[in-house]
C-alpha cells in the first residue's frame, strides 16, 4: 500500500484554540481524502473528508484543505474542545474501498 | 448508516491458539474489510471479505494465518491461527454499503493479547 504520512505524532491544545493536523501522500491516484476521529476503545468514526476537485471543505469547527500540487491536505479543529480530545486518521483512497491510513495523532485539548 | 459490532471485545489467548472474531452489520453492505491497528501504528488491512468466495488478503497477509468467511450480505468472520505475541494488536472490522469510500464505517474493534 502506498503510504501516507502524518503528523504530529501528538498535539497538545489550549481549549478554545485551534488543532492543525498535516497530511502528505505519494499515489496521485488517490481521490479520496477522509479523516477518522477514534475515541480510546471504539472504532474510527468518519469526521469529514474532501476530494481533489475542490481546496477547502468545512464542516461546523472542522475543516479539511486540500493542496494537490503538494500533495498535501491538513485537518483544522476550530474552537478546540475537551471533548475533541481523541485519535485522529488521516487516510486516502483511490477508486476503490481500500483507504490507506496515517500513523494517527493523539490530540489532548486541555482546559 | 451501519452499526457494527464485534465479538469478542478483547481476549486474552495463548500462544499457539487461535481465536475467532464474529463482525455483525445491521444492515445489508457492499463490501467488509478486516483491518489490523497495532500500538502507535496505523490502520492495516489485512484482507476484503467477499461474499460468497474467498477473501482477497493484502500483501503480507494470508489465508494460512487469517481465514476469513463471510457467509452473507450482513456477517463475516476474522480468525488469527497459530497465534503469537506478535499478533497481540486490535482487529477492526468495517462495512461499506453501496455508495463507495464515503460510506464505510468501522466496529468498535477487538483488542487481542497473546501471551
Amino acid at each position: 500500500q502506498q503510504q501516507v504520512k502524518q503528523s504530529p505524532q501528538s498535539l497538545i491544545v489550549q481549549k478554545g484554540g485551534i488543532s492543525i493536523i498535516n497530511c502528505a501522500y505519494e499515489n496521485t491516484a488517490f481521490d479520496y481524502f477522509p479523516w477518522y476521529q477514534q475515541f480510546p476503545g471504539k472504532g474510527p468514526a468518519l469526521l469529514i473528508a474532501i476530494r481533489p476537485d475542490v481546496s477547502e471543505k468545512k464542516e461546523g469547527r472542522f475543516t479539511i484543505s486540500f493542496n494537490k500540487s503538494a500533495k498535501q491536505f491538513s485537518l483544522h479543529i476550530m474552537d478546540s474542545q475537551p471533548g475533541d480530545s481523541a485519535t485522529y486518521f488521516c487516510a486516502a483512497g483511490a477508486g476503490s474501498y481500500q483507504l490507506t491510513f496515517g500513523k494517527g495523532t493523539k490530540l489532548s485539548v486541555i482546559p | 448508516s451501519a452499526v457494527i459490532s464485534q465479538k469478542p471485545s478483547r481476549d486474552i489467548c495463548q500462544r499457539g491458539t487461535s481465536l475467532t472474531i464474529q463482525c455483525q452489520v445491521d444492515s445489508q453492505v457492499t463490501m467488509m474489510f478486516w483491518y489490523r491497528q497495532q500500538p502507535g501504528q496505523s490502520l492495516t488491512l489485512i484482507a476484503t471479505a467477499n461474499q460468497g468466495s474467498e477473501a482477497t488478503y493484502e500483501s503480507g497477509f494470508v489465508i494460512d494465518k487469517f481465514p476469513i468467511s463471510r457467509p452473507n450480505l450482513t456477517f463475516s468472520t476474522l480468525t488469527v491461527s497459530n497465534m503469537s505475541p506478535e499478533d497481540s494488536s486490535i482487529y477492526l472490522c468495517s462495512a461499506a454499503t453501496s455508495g463507495g469510500l464515503d460510506t464505510q464505517y468501522f466496529g468498535p474493534g477487538t483488542r487481542l493479547t497473546v501471551l
